[in-house]
């Protein structure tokens, strides 16, 4: 049972455009969702977590959107460059257990 | 401040033998989690160490094993390997309040099984 649920798999954006990455999660009891960056031949990098109190954070162009109506969160990047070439994971945990991840989007942004 | 430190990033070892990989979390941070990463199945969880004692275990068979020594760093342990086991096995350190809570991930160790 996949408890977290990742779209698109690959995503192509322009240089400036903004990058959208949606996530799904089943279990309501869920209270923590991070979303990681990871660049070839790297472990996975922290990049910005939201706690389900709050329905938006912002980290400079990275923005996570929360509905937990929906069970849902998604990050966006605005003005993507090239450097933000990675794959980046959702992930969700509740408590004292473990992340749960989805399995993945492959962002490459072209000029 | 050093960041998580894994040992060796690379192994090529023969179906059947076993294999110990090696993790240092940042200073400091008390919880070790492992993860396996294969672009099939993404990453997925192995086990969590705090204070050298297991606290959480992912669904993975007996063959894995792990442990925490008193300085928090940690070791895995995989017996006799097996052509499945070829993955990227990533390290990730916390303060150990909650296991899952702002986690910072090592380089991993590329493991190849022939």
């Amino acid at each position: 049972q996949q408890q977290v649920k990742q779209s698109p798999q690959s995503l192509i954006v322009q240089k400036g455009g903004i990058s959208i990455i949606n996530c799904a999660y089943e279990n309501t009891a869920f209270d923590y969702f991070p979303w990681y960056q990871q660049f070839p031949g790297k472990g996975p990098a922290l990049l910005i977590a939201i706690r389900p109190d709050v329905s938006e954070k912002k980290e400079g162009r990275f923005t996570i959107s929360f509905n937990k109506s929906a069970k849902q969160f998604s990050l966006h990047i605005m003005d993507s460059q090239p450097g933000d070439s990675a794959t980046y994971f959702c992930a969700a945990s509740r408590g004292n257990t473990p992340l749960v991840f989805g399995k993945g989007t492959r962002l490459s942004v072209i000029a | 401040k050093a960041g998580v430190t894994q040992t060796p990033r690379y192994l090529i070892k023969t179906r059947g033998q076993q294999v110990t990989l090696s993790c240092s979390p940042i200073s400091g941070h008390r919880s070790v989690s492992w993860y396996q990463q294969t672009p099939g199945q993404g990453l997925q969880f192995l086990f969590e160490y705090f204070s050298e004692t297991q606290r959480n275990k992912g669904n993975f068979p007996g063959r894995f094993s792990g442990r925490q020594f008193s300085n928090s760093r940690s070791e895995m342990n995989v017996s006799t390997l097996e052509l499945g086991d070829s993955a990227l096995y990533l390290c990730a350190s916390s303060l150990g309040g909650l296991p899952a809570y702002e986690q910072y991930f090592g380089p991993g160790t590329r493991l190849t099984v022939t």
